[in-house]
């Protein structure tokens, strides 16, 4: 199965709090990621999150780490339609040189 | 300020025909890595680079060739295009693969076999 997996779409409306989900199976990941990918661009770090942290605020992001679960989420507060995008949730481990990515959760804005 | 460069953006090719996607960074990143993407899915890895003349297979190589004869360039080459290689095809570097590490991507091109 998948490394990583996320639900493929989320509606929200503007000025509301977006919370996107991401589920991994290797216990041995040491960083996790949130990419973002506007249409026709490619993908653009937003935020990442160490495995010895259980939380990371940065502005509107929160990255909030759930390790027992291998649960990752990211909310972004008051959002906005310029955040209508596809989120992908990544992870990096030991081992490995390479990113795996999820198949990433399209956020739509309503306004 | 050109970070990752891909050329082409758009390219139609016909089944059996060749190509090469142009792939250039210009940060002296060492780790450059080629990977595509199909609809509804998540970036697969195809092929990956520490640096110039070494280069290592990704998840789904089959089909593929690259080389690495300088820091700057990473080419990706398809020598006989089928069908289920119609994807877009991102080229990304770092510095390196360390976590924290910000892994810079290009615009993509988009491949049409048929």
């Amino acid at each position: 199965g998948e490394d990583v997996e996320q639900s493929l779409f989320l509606s929200v409306r503007e000025g509301d709090s977006s919370v996107i989900n991401c589920t991994y199976t290797d216990s041995s990941s040491t960083y996790l990621y949130w990419y973002k990918q506007e249409p026709g661009a490619g993908l653009q770090l937003l935020t990442y999150i160490f495995s010895n942290m259980d939380m990371k605020q940065d502005q509107r992001l929160t990255v909030l780490l759930n390790k027992k679960d291998k649960h990752l989420s990211l909310r972004i507060a008051d959002t906005q339609t310029g955040d209508s995008a596809i989120y992908f949730c990544a992870e990096m481990h030991t081992g490995r040189r390479a990113l795996t990515f999820g198949s990433g959760t399209r956020l739509q804005v309503q306004p | 300020n050109a970070g990752v460069t891909q050329t082409p953006k758009f390219r139609i090719l016909k089944i059996g025909q060749s190509m090469t996607l142009q792939c250039a960074q210009d940060m002296n990143h060492n780790y450059m890595y080629w990977y595509r993407q199909d609809p509804g899915m998540g970036l697969k890895l195809i092929y990956y680079s520490v640096g110039a003349g070494i280069t290592d297979k990704g998840e789904v190589p089959n089909g593929y060739n690259v080389s690495r004869s300088t820091t700057e360039d990473f080419p990706l080459r398809l020598e006989l295009a089928a069908p289920s290689q119609t994807s877009v095809y991102f080229c990304a570097s770092s510095f390196s693969p360390e976590g924290g590490t910000e892994a810079f991507f290009g615009q993509g091109t988009r491949l049409t076999v048929v």
